[in-house]
């Protein structure tokens, strides 16, 4: 079946620090790659998705690079904000009748000013 | 446009009573699905209904069960509630047909099983 994996937080980071999330994968098919960001009290909001090999997603300065090779999709931003603050998750969904999207287990971000 | 709105956006219940969520996707899409939000289990799926149809299926009891209208808005049923159904209950919407499947989310029904 298809898993997300994510890297554990709780991360700390000081205002324009370099972040850098990973996020691999395990799927059937050729799954198309997320990063959903939650923050505190809402629902989930898409910041970027992939849906090929070597596809890059940005958005708001995050990047992140649909890797096949190492099954990986990392998220990055060079200089973080205190609004950057919340929850990310990566997910990633396969084509065909099972539309659904399988989640990681996010990651909690915080910056300190 | 309007985004995906979801009502109530908190409820208390009491255990052994059942619940419904409601969900009006954004105007054109055409996919609704749902998702249970815990600390323990984090997001899973519950379901999705296209067309009226549930087209997918997660892996939770009979309990928990949908359907959505024609206009696209959905519902969300669970009976016979447990604690354990105490969660964040999220709402997505998608075009759907061809392209990858993107979700876009509502803010989500907080329910609290006592």
């Amino acid at each position: 079946g298809n898993s997300v994996t994510q890297m554990e937080g709780p991360v700390t980071l000081s205002e324009e620090a370099f972040l850098t999330i990973n996020c691999t994968y395990t799927a059937t098919g050729y799954p198309s790659l997320f990063w959903y960001v939650q923050y505190p009290g809402e629902g989930l909001q898409l910041l970027l998705k992939a849906t090929k090999a070597d596809d890059k997603g940005s958005n708001k300065g995050f990047e992140a690079t649909y890797r096949k090779e190492t099954t990986s999709f990392h998220l990055e931003k060079g200089s973080v904000q205190v609004s950057d603050s919340a929850v990310y998750f990566c997910a990633l969904s396969t084509s065909g009748s099972a539309r659904q999207l399988t989640f990681g287990s996010g990651t909690q971000l915080t910056v300190l000013p | 446009k309007a985004g995906v709105t979801q009502t109530p956006r908190y409820l208390i219940k009491t255990r052994g009573q059942q619940v419904t969520l409601s969900c009006s996707p954004i105007s054109g899409h055409r996919s609704v699905s749902w998702y249970q939000q815990t600390p323990g289990q984090g997001l899973q799926f519950l379901f999705e209904y296209f067309s009226e149809t549930q087209r997918n299926k997660g892996n939770f009891p009979g309990r928990f069960s949908g359907r959505q209208f024609s206009n696209s808005r959905s519902e969300m049923n669970v009976s016979t509630l447990e604690l354990g159904d105490s969660a964040l209950y999220l709402c997505a919407s998608s075009l759907d047909g061809t392209g990858s499947y993107e979700q876009y989310f509502g803010p989500g029904t907080r329910l609290t099983v006592t």
